[in-house]
């Protein structure tokens, strides 16, 4: 299995500022790497897949780049609705697909 | 608009069964992969099962494999989770989702349904 390690767990910005969140999976993955958002109480919400592709109405402060073992989610500028929890996934190595633990993104 | 509507969810004795559903609307349900996703309170996200649109290829995680069954029924437009043997740790939030067509991550996924496991 394709283990999944996040970081960091908690990350504080302010409202306007660059997040980097990162990912990094056990074997490699190619560029089968998605990117989902989950806010309290709701479902998650696919962002980036295959690495680097927006999902649709996305926005374009949203990017994904990395292959193989090392992925990175960039919020270029955070706005008040982008405080929340994200995950990676893999799909490559599948079944099973697995998840990061996650990467909550707070108000600094 | 494309809906995915979980139900059959509750509180369950150890040992106990239950069987989940998820009705789909807003897209041509037979042509899809589905997936069962779950959270456990507090916890992040954890792949369950996955069924092609033709149901001739079925996966299951290690940990419900011989106690939980996926299924579907392309003419009712849906879904089914049948939980068997149930846990203290299948605990969860589960959630339905859909397969991006020809790919294997999930382009929308439903509202969950909570299962709690307790004596």
């Amino acid at each position: 299995e394709t283990v999944m390690t996040q970081s960091p767990a908690t990350l504080s910005v302010s409202p306007g500022e660059r997040a980097t969140l990162s990912c990094r999976a056990s074997q490699s993955v190619s560029s089968n790497l998605a990117w989902y958002q989950q806010k309290p109480g709701q479902a998650p919400r696919l962002l980036i897949y295959g690495a680097s592709t927006r999902a649709t109405g996305i926005p374009a402060r949203f990017s994904g780049s990395g292959s193989g073992t090392d992925f990175t989610l960039t919020i270029s500028s955070l706005q008040s609705e982008d405080f929340a929890v994200y995950y990676c996934q893999q799909y490559n190595n599948w079944p099973p697909s697995t998840f990061g633990q996650g990467t909550k993104v707070e108000i600094k | 608009e494309v809906q995915l509507v979980e139900s059959g969810g509750g509180l369950v004795k150890p040992g106990g069964s239950l069987r989940l559903s998820c009705a789909a609307s807003g897209f041509t349900f037979s042509t899809y992969s589905m997936n069962w996703v779950r959270q456990a309170p507090g916890r992040g996200l954890e792949w369950v099962s996955s069924i092609n649109s033709g149901s001739s290829y079925i996966y299951y995680a290690d940990s419900v494999k011989g106690r939980f069954t996926i299924s579907r029924d392309n003419a009712k437009n849906s879904l089914y989770l049948q939980m068997n043997s149930l846990r203290d740790e299948d605990t969860a939030v589960y959630y339905c989702a859909r397969d991006t067509y020809g790919d294997y991550h999930q382009d929308y996924w439903g509202q969950g349904t909570l299962v709690t496991v307790s004596s």
